[in-house]
């Protein structure tokens, strides 16, 4: 069955610093992998996604992310905090076995001045 | 402009009383689905349908119905509502293809009293 696991609930880091928010992943089939951002009262939107090309994945507002089999790892990264970044984000995973979505807990990202 | 839609965005209703939350999608998507949102949870999918008159039960389908009739919407309905489910619930729609990333509506806070 797969799963997938965001391994910090809460992640609070100064603007300007580097963003890590990590993401592991259980399937027993080739993953898609995406991350999305929920704003506060807002919807969710897409910041990228993995689909069995390139490992390392670019996506909006200077995020990207990377895709470790050996891992089982798909943690996002972005090399500067900006305020604005201040949200809840959302690992998802999909499977070709059976088209099934499945959602991270979410972690919240805080931004300290 | 492509979007997905939901009607009413705030709901309070009492325990009981029958209630429709819409959702419509103009992007031509086959696939479409229904989530809850509780802290602490994620997303949790309800309901998903796959095309016209095909639905089946996500993770937490207990205390909903939905219904396809047409291609662009997807109504979720609660018979009778119990304080449980009091959530923000978010439809989503897709192209089929594991590649196909989920567009989501901008959400609907339901309160039940």
């Amino acid at each position: 069955a797969q799963s997938v696991t965001q391994l910090d609930s809460h992640v609070s880091v100064s603007e300007g610093t580097p963003v890590l928010l990590r993401c592991n992943y259980s399937s027993s089939y080739s993953p898609s992998l995406f991350w999305y951002v929920q704003h506060p009262n807002k919807g969710l939107q897409l910041l990228l996604k993995y689909t069995s090309a390139a490992t390392l994945v670019k996506g909006i507002n200077g995020f990207e992310a990377e895709f470790k089999k050996s891992e089982t790892s798909f943690h996002l990264t972005k090399p500067s905090a900006h305020m604005s970044d201040a949200a809840e984000y959302f690992c998802v995973v999909r499977t070709d076995r059976d088209d099934k979505i499945i959602f991270g807990k979410g972690t919240r990202l805080h931004i300290l001045p | 402009e492509a979007q997905v839609t939901q009607n009413p965005r705030y709901l309070i209703t009492v325990t009981g009383k029958k209630l429709t939350v819409t959702c419509s999608q103009n992007m031509n998507h086959e696939y479409m689905s229904w989530y809850r949102q509780d802290p602490g949870l994620g997303l949790r999918q309800i309901y998903y349908s796959m095309n016209v008159e095909v639905t089946d039960k996500g993770d937490v389908p207990e205390g909903y119905k939905v219904s396809r009739k047409e291609k662009r919407n997807f109504p979720l309905i609660l018979e009778s509502p119990s304080p449980n489910q009091t959530s923000l619930y978010f439809c989503a729609s897709r192209r089929q293809g594991r590649d196909n990333e989920q567009f989501f509506g901008p959400g609907t806070r339901l309160t039940v009293l």
